[in-house]
């Protein structure tokens, strides 16, 4: 069982449907990431998180430290947000473990 | 403000010879991470750097190795290429990774052949 898991492993939703990406992990951890990877590659960092919620425009992480549980929604979506999206978390020694990622397709 | 740069972009290499990708972190920054995207995998932690040290290492063979300068600039080396280090591999830089989380390269996509 990998120490990081994230569901689905691929989600297809029309344009302005709500998603949400879940994100499960089996360690304590000191903090968990969320990124987003676009084709070619390169990746973005979302969210960086310790407890609680936090916002950034239609992008919405929460986490729930005693049920090792985090989710990524995405409100409002639109075809640019397709990507891979991909959970991480720091357990010790600034050494992250990742998801294998969640492939996001939005559909106009 | 320039973000991580890696180079090159694309590197083929034939198996057995050596590869060599450089990162440069963001100015401020003095921690660099490394890491493997195998095709098909996820993403794998290789190497940590930081202040010219080598802080952690992934589960990889001694010949993944690497060096950190003074000017927090960083290179990957990979020896005795194998076909399967065929991967994208990118580099994260961080003020401190805990606090203030990583900011990623683009990547160097190796081609082993």
């Amino acid at each position: 069982k990998n120490e990081v898991e994230q569901s689905p492993q691929n989600l297809t939703a029309q344009e302005g449907e709500f998603i949400t990406i879940n994100c499960s992990y089996s360690v304590g951890i000191s903090a968990l990431h969320w990124l987003q990877q676009h084709p070619g590659g390169g990746i973005v960092s979302l969210f960086m998180l310790s407890s609680g919620k936090k916002k950034h425009g239609r992008l919405i992480a929460t986490i729930n430290i005693q049920e090792k549980h985090s989710s990524l929604h995405i409100t409002a979506s639109h075809p640019r947000d397709s990507a891979v999206y991909i959970c991480a978390v720091e357990a010790s020694g600034s050494r992250l473990t990742f998801g294998e990622g969640t492939q996001l397709t939005v559909n106009p | 403000e320039a973000g991580v740069t890696q180079s090159p972009t694309h590197l083929i290499k034939t198996r057995g010879q050596q590869a060599t990708l450089r990162c440069s972190p963001i100015s401020g920054h003095t921690s660099v991470y490394w890491y493997q995207q195998a095709l098909g995998l996820g993403l794998q932690f290789l190497l940590w750097y930081d202040e010219g040290e080598e802080r952690n290492r992934g589960n990889f063979p001694p010949r993944f190795s690497g060096r950190q300068f003074p000017n927090y600039s960083s290179e990957l080396n990979v020896n005795a290429l194998e076909l399967e280090d065929s991967a994208l591999y990118l580099c994260a830089s961080s003020q401190d990774g805990r606090n203030y989380g990583y900011t990623f390269g683009s990547g160097t996509r190796l081609t082993v052949v």
